[in-house]
């Protein structure tokens, strides 16, 4: 079975550009979930999301937003970026309920110049 | 604030040996789940064990056992019979639910550096 997929791979930006970041759950996973990972330091989380809803935000601004696709894929938008923003972005999907687990995508590495 | 505490940068171990993580966290609730990931150079997050806190049982998977002391907050990894591919960057976690919104999220440590050595 394949496992959580993620695109694109990496990403250059610049200031002030958005983004959009893409994730696919593996089959069967309706929840995915977003975290942020910059360099040295452990995944932040951002958002998860299931049933299209949001369920949980983390303490990023509002430059930050997703949405989930009745397929359960899901997109991580960023508008504006800044230098900080550059990270890796990895992706998570787990089923639903109290035996949830997280399985992350490969990450998408984005730069912002 | 709830936090996830791994007190060393890096570890090294010989082929064959056995080495134990440490993880120690913070939290006021009852019920939550640990987890240990692998990060490899190619940066894939890879799941290694989960530990379930109501279970008094320590988690066991191959090679990878899990110290869980809940009084203490502890919840360390012991690798055993150490292999080439185990060297990574290993990251402690726990997930806790999140009151608004009925989800749950992971809360990662700073990471080990492990390095197996010949």
């Amino acid at each position: 079975d394949a496992g959580v997929t993620q695109s694109p791979t990496h990403l250059i930006k610049t200031r002030g550009q958005q983004v959009t970041l893409r994730c696919s759950p593996i089959s069967g996973h309706k929840s995915v979930s977003w975290y942020q990972q910059v360099l040295g330091q452990g995944p932040q989380f951002i958002f998860q999301y299931y049933e299209k809803e949001e369920r949980g935000r983390g303490n990023f601004p509002d430059r930050f937003s997703a949405r989930q696709f009745p397929n359960y894929s899901s997109e991580l938008n960023v508008n504006a970026l800044l230098l900080g923003d550059s990270a890796l972005y990895l992706c998570a999907s787990s089923l639903v309920g109290v035996e949830e687990t997280q399985y992350f995508g490969p990450g998408t590495r984005l730069l912002v110049l | 604030a709830q936090t996830v505490t791994q007190s060393q940068p890096e570890m090294s171990v010989q082929e064959a040996e056995t080495v134990t993580l440490s993880c120690t966290y913070d939290t006021s609730e009852s019920d939550y789940y640990l987890f240990w990931y692998k990060q490899p150079p190619s940066r894939q997050m890879i799941l290694v064990i989960r530990q379930e806190a109501y279970k008094q049982q320590n988690a066991t998977e191959n090679r990878f056992s899990v110290n869980f002391q809940k009084a203490a907050k502890s919840f360390s990894l012991k690798i055993s019979d150490s292999q080439l591919g185990d060297a990574a960057m290993y990251f402690c976690a726990y997930r806790i639910p999140i009151l608004t919104g009925g989800g749950n999220k992971l809360t990662f440590g700073t990471g080990t550096q492990l390095k197996v050595e010949l």
